[in-house]
Parts: structure tokens; C-alpha cells; sequence
């Protein structure tokens, strides 16, 4: 089992669907989780931060089930330049583990 | 604010020469990452730094692969003999501490031939 699990993709949504991916992570020890956004051959950004309680970012919400081990991302209204890969991470906050980031899920918004 | 800076942003070079890579951080940022991306895959870590000292290098291939931040600042990763399955974009990354987030560059883009 990968130590980082993302929903295999690619989603093909039309604008302003609504579309949710989940990402599963092994190590119960994980302190922080993220979301980032991977443009085609462009850098990793930070689309939000996974906070216990879920928080909400716009037409982003983020979730975090700690006892399922999982994090998830629900975007809304979807727009067409919400296309890109996104990618979850799972960061121990601890000396011992290392930042591991899921394969990424693509996400195609079709007009 | 200047971002990650790294070059050069595309290499090419036959197998069995040398290529060295070169990245600067945020300033202030006291944490850096070295990862490497295969098409279709997310970033595996190489190695992360906590200012000069290396704390995690358990993925760095070191028959071939060295890394150094001389200083905490600015961070080389070399790779002598190259092979063609070392291929990849490699990313470098910084945050102000390895709870927070991370800002990654453009990345270097090589091909081994």
C-alpha cells in the first residue's frame, strides 16, 4: 500500500459541476495535511491547508478525517481554469518521516 | 517577495557526465527540499535541509547523487555519473519550518540522452 493514495483520475467535469477527491494516507502520525495545484509542466503552489475542523477557501473546502486517515478537497461551481493536477500532502511534522505527496489527481473542466 | 530561484531550467547531457543544479530560497527560509518529479507522478523528496544541516537523505541515491547548502542558504544538487533514468524535473522547494508551507521553483528539466 502507497504511503500517500489519491483518487486516480482524470476527471472530466463540466463548468460549474461540482467534484470532490479523496487522498488516503498510512502513516496515523501525520501532523499536517495539504492541498496543492500542479498547472501542466508548471510548479507545485499551495492551493489550502487541511485544518481538523475542515476549512473553507471560496468555491474550496477541505476536509480531514483523522480516524479514516483521509483528507479530501470539494470543489464548487467549477470553472474552466480550475484544469490542472491536484496534489495532496501529508507532512509529519516530526524529524523521523519525510513530506510525502499523493501521485495527484487530474482535473479537466469542460465548457 | 522573491520566489524559489533555481537554474538553469532546462539541461541536457549524455549519460555518464556530470550536471549540478543550483537553488535559492526564500529568504528566511530556513528549510529546504530537494524532489524529483517523473511525468505523471507527484514529488518524491531527495533531501530536506533544516539551514545547513541535512536531516533526511534516506532517498538520495548517493552512489551518484550529492547535495550540499553551504552557508543555509543556497543549495547545489549534483548527480555524476548521470543515467538516463534520472530523467525527471527536480524541484526545490523552502518553507520557514517543516510544518509550514512549501514554495517551490520552476524547476530544472532534464534529459539524459
Amino acid at each position: 500500500r502507497k504511503e500517500v493514495e489519491q483518487d486516480p483520475g482524470p476527471f472530466n467535469v463540466p463548468e460549474g459541476a461540482t467534484v470532490a477527491f479523496n487522498c488516503t494516507y498510512s502513516n496515523s502520525a501525520s501532523q499536517s495535511f495539504f492541498w496543492y495545484r500542479q498547472d501542466c509542466r508548471k510548479e507545485p503552489k499551495l492551493l489550502m491547508s487541511v485544518y481538523s475542523s475542515g476549512n473553507e477557501d471560496g468555491r474550496f473546502t477541505a476536509q480531514l478525517n483523522r480516524a479514516s486517515q483521509y483528507i479530501s478537497l470539494l470543489i464548487r461551481d467549477s470553472k474552466l481554469s480550475d484544469s490542472a493536477t491536484y496534489l495532496c500532502v501529508v507532512n509529519p511534522n516530526t524529524g523521523g518521516f519525510k513530506t510525502i505527496f499523493g501521485a495527484g489527481t487530474r482535473l479537466f473542466v469542460k465548457a | 517577495e522573491a520566489g524559489v530561484v533555481q537554474s538553469p531550467r532546462y539541461k541536457i547531457i549524455e549519460k555518464k557526465q556530470p550536471v549540478a543544479f543550483w537553488c535559492n530560497p526564500i529568504s528566511g527560509h530556513n528549510t529546504l527540499y530537494w524532489y524529483l518529479q517523473n511525468l505523471g507522478q507527484g514529488p518524491e523528496l531527495l533531501i530536506r535541509y533544516e539551514n545547513e544541516e541535512a536531516v533526511d537523505d534516506s532517498q538520495l541515491p548517493k552512489d551518484r547523487f550529492s547535495a550540499e547548502r553551504l552557508k543555509g542558504v543556497d543549495s547545489t544538487l549534483k548527480i555524476q555519473p548521470a543515467e538516463l533514468g534520472d530523467s525527471a524535473v527536480y524541484l526545490c522547494a523552502s518553507s520557514t519550518s517543516l510544518a509550514d508551507t512549501q514554495y517551490f521553483g520552476p524547476g530544472t528539466r532534464l534529459t539524459v540522452l
